[in-house]
C-alpha cells in the first residue's frame, strides 16, 4: 500500500518568508499523478498542483511544485498571508498525505 | 463558473444510514466522473469511490464495498453518497470532487470541490 508522508507537520513562517513543503512516497510513483492541495477551515481544497510540477487554473505564480520517483516539493516563493492554510499531497486518485499546517510566525 | 454544492450537516445514530447530495451547475455533469472523499477529525483525506455520471458505473475503495452506494439522477445534475451500517468511526467531512478533465484525456487530479457535509455518528 502506497503511504505519502509529509513534512514538516507545521512550518511555521512570516509573511514575505519562502516556505519549502516536502511530500515523500513510500514506493517510485508517477508524477503525472501527483497534486498538491490547498485546505482552509470550512472551505473545500483546492486544487494548486497536479502533474507534480503544473499549476492549475488561477494559482498565483508564486506556488510551484517540482520532484520525481519518491520525492516531491511544493514551493510558496514569498508567503501572503491568506496563504496560510493546510497543504497536502495526492497520488491520484487513492493516496493522501497527512498534510503540512503553515502557520504565521 | 463550475460549482458543487453539497447537502447540509446530519448527525446520525449508529447503525444508521446517510445520504450526501452533491449539485453540480456550470458545465455538463455527464461529461466528468465525481469522486467521493471524506475526512474524519485530524486525520488524512480518503478517498471513496467514484461514480460515472453518464452510465452510473461506479467503482468504490474496498473499505466501503457493501456498505457505500454512489447515484446520480442527471436530470438535475445531482449525485448522491448513501453510507450505511454507520459507526462513530465514520464522523467526518464528506466531499465531492469533479475530475479535472474528461476521460478523454489523461486524469490526473479533483478540481473543483464541493463545500463538504459534516456526518455526525453519535448515540
Amino acid at each position: 500500500e502506497l503511504v505519502l508522508t509529509q513534512s514538516p507537520g507545521t512550518l511555521s513562517l512570516s509573511p514575505g518568508e519562502r516556505a519549502t513543503l516536502s511530500c515523500r512516497a513510500s514506493q517510485s510513483v508517477s508524477s503525472t499523478f501527483l497534486a498538491w492541495y490547498q485546505q482552509k477551515p470550512g472551505q473545500a481544497p483546492r486544487l494548486l498542483i497536479y502533474g507534480a510540477s503544473i499549476r492549475a487554473t488561477g494559482i498565483p505564480d508564486r506556488f510551484s511544485g517540482s520532484g520525481s520517483g519518491t520525492d516531491f516539493t511544493l514551493t510558496i516563493s514569498r508567503l501572503e498571508p491568506e496563504d496560510f492554510a493546510v497543504y497536502c499531497c495526492q497520488q491520484y486518485p487513492t493516496a493522501f498525505g497527512q498534510g503540512t499546517k503553515l502557520e504565521i510566525k | 463558473q463550475v460549482h458543487l454544492v453539497q447537502s447540509g450537516a446530519e448527525v446520525k445514530k449508529p447503525g444508521d444510514s446517510v445520504q450526501v447530495s452533491c449539485k453540480a451547475s456550470g458545465y455538463t455533469f455527464t461529461d466528468y466522473y465525481l469522486h467521493w472523499l471524506r475526512q474524519a477529525p485530524g486525520q488524512r483525506l480518503e478517498w471513496m469511490g467514484w461514480i460515472n455520471p453518464n452510465s452510473g458505473g461506479t467503482k468504490f475503495a474496498q473499505k466501503f464495498q457493501g456498505r457505500v452506494t454512489m447515484t446520480r439522477d442527471t436530470s438535475i445534475s445531482t449525485a448522491y453518497m448513501d453510507l450505511s451500517r454507520l459507526i462513530s468511526d465514520d464522523t467526518a467531512v464528506y466531499y465531492c470532487a469533479r475530475e479535472r478533465v474528461r476521460r478523454t484525456l489523461i486524469v490526473d487530479a479533483c478540481d473543483p470541490w464541493g463545500q463538504g457535509t459534516l456526518v455526525t455518528v453519535s448515540s
